[in-house]
């Protein structure tokens, strides 16, 4: 299971930090990652952090803005968001990689999601 | 930046019929692609991945084809839990991109 927290209202320049609580697997053998909808939008990859938290990616839209990391004896996945703009908008989603270790790179589950809104 | 470009925008299709889905890469991912089904509210779910192999508990109207640039995404009988949104994402590249989604709706 993973269950996202932290979404909210924010202001333009904000900040905000998403949570994504694991269970039920062995967390600190996936890659993870987030990726965000837009409303009434397709399906936008937002970053990549490897299992043991030494590798980062990041979308062109975020880099600078958005950092990822992992507390792996938390079994949880952080996204903090600052410099938050209107397009940041969306259903924040964390996915688990497929395989252990070595990522996959296609998303085998999802969380229910976090809604953050980007608003003046 | 890989463009993926789904077809069509939606697909309406009558019960127990079959339906055809369309994805095409701007380059070749070899067989990098996967498939996402999105049911209204719901995260999505992984259906295809390596283009061809099904995900652990899809059922086997769900077939995957193609290689390279050009993607296929079949049910072979829609079901009423089928008409949802479908999604194909390359993983050939980074960035990791997806395409616009098809809708498949009754007719």
């Amino acid at each position: 299971q993973l269950v996202e927290s932290g979404g909210g209202v924010v202001q333009p320049g904000g900040s905000l930090r998403l949570s994504c609580e694991a269970s039920g697997f062995t967390f600190s053998n996936l890659a993870m990652y987030w990726v965000r909808q837009s409303p009434g939008k397709g399906l936008e990859w937002v970053s990549f952090i490897s299992f043991d938290g030494k590798n980062e990616y990041y979308a062109d839209s975020v880099k600078g803005r958005f950092t990822v990391f992992r507390d792996n004896s938390k079994n949880t996945l952080y996204l903090q968001m600052s410099s938050l703009r209107t397009e940041d908008t969306g259903i924040y989603y964390c996915a688990r990689d497929s395989a252990f270790w070595t990522p996959t790179w296609y998303f085998d589950f999802w969380g229910q999601g976090a809604l953050v809104t980007v608003s003046a | 930046e890989i463009v993926m470009t789904q077809s069509p925008a939606t697909l309406s299709v009558s019960p127990g019929q079959r339906a055809t889905l369309s994805c095409w890469a701007s380059q070749s991912v070899s067989t990098n692609l996967a498939w996402y089904q999105q049911k209204l509210g719901q995260a999505p779910r992984l259906l295809i991945y390596g283009a061809s192999t099904r995900a652990t508990g899809i059922p086997a109207r769900f077939s995957g084809s193609g290689s390279g640039s050009d993607f296929t995404l079949t049910i072979s009988s829609l079901q009423s839990e089928d008409f949802v949104i479908y999604y194909c994402q390359q993983y050939d590249m980074w960035p990791l991109t997806f395409g616009g989604g098809t809708k498949v709706e009754i007719k």
